[in-house]
């Protein structure tokens, strides 16, 4: 089965820094990669996807992901954080066969120091 | 276009109540998925329909839990009767093919709180 580990559980940055937030996922074939945003009180809004093509996705609010498959990851990225970046941050996976399912990491918790 | 809808955003209920949340998801949408979001065990999938038919129920945590939908743009989630474990945030999703797989959108979520 397949699996999604996000081993930061929290992070924090200051504001204008760049950012890394880490996935790893686990499955045998070509995976579809998700990164959804979730801030206080809302539900999840997709930040970008991946499923085939071009590894270096590009999302909302300036975000990008990148796919390597040698690494199972997909990372995700922004160059420069702002203080409204500051949210929950959930990486997924979705496969064929797997009936439209999803299946979540745990989340990754963003603080924005300003 | 509208997204996801549910109702109530939040509700408060004593231990015992039957409690029921509702959802319309995104017109064309025919995957309809429900969660549960608490601290402790994170977001869980409870069930999903595709096409109106449950497909997977097995994330229903009892059969306190059951869950409905009589047309493609209304469902259902029931307890009955709730218990203060049962309080979290539940989220309804949508989702149709074409997008990529799993692919899915979510509403705003209702906050459930058993007294």
């Amino acid at each position: 089965a397949q699996s999604v580990t996000q081993p930061d559980i929290h992070i924090t940055v200051s504001e204008g820094a760049s950012l890394e937030l880490r996935c790893n996922y686990s499955y045998g074939a070509t995976p579809y990669l998700f990164w959804y945003v979730q801030s206080p009180g809302q539900g999840l809004q997709l930040l970008l996807k991946y499923f085939s093509g071009d590894t270096l996705v590009q999302g909302i609010k300036g975000f990008e992901a990148e796919f390597k498959r040698s690494q199972s990851s997909f990372n995700l990225r922004k160059p420069s954080v702002h203080w409204s970046d500051a949210a929950e941050y959930f990486c997924a996976v979705g496969v064929t066969g797997g009936g439209n399912k999803l299946t979540f990491g745990t989340g990754t918790q963003l603080k924005v120091e300003l | 276009d509208a997204g996801v809808i549910q109702s109530p955003r939040h509700e408060v209920t004593e231990m015992g109540q039957e409690v029921t949340l509702r959802c319309k998801p995104i017109s064309g949408h025919d995957y309809l998925f429900w969660y549960r979001q608490t601290m402790m065990r994170g977001l869980e999938l409870l069930i999903y329909f595709n096409n109106n038919v449950p497909i997977d129920d097995s994330g229903m945590p009892e059969d306190r839990f059951s869950a409905k939908m009589p047309n493609a743009s209304f469902s259902t989630l029931k307890i009955q009767p709730s218990e203060p474990r049962d309080s979290a945030v539940y989220f309804c999703a949508s989702g149709r093919p074409g997008l990529a797989v799993g692919e899915q959108y979510f509403g705003p979520g209702t906050r459930l709180t058993v007294t």
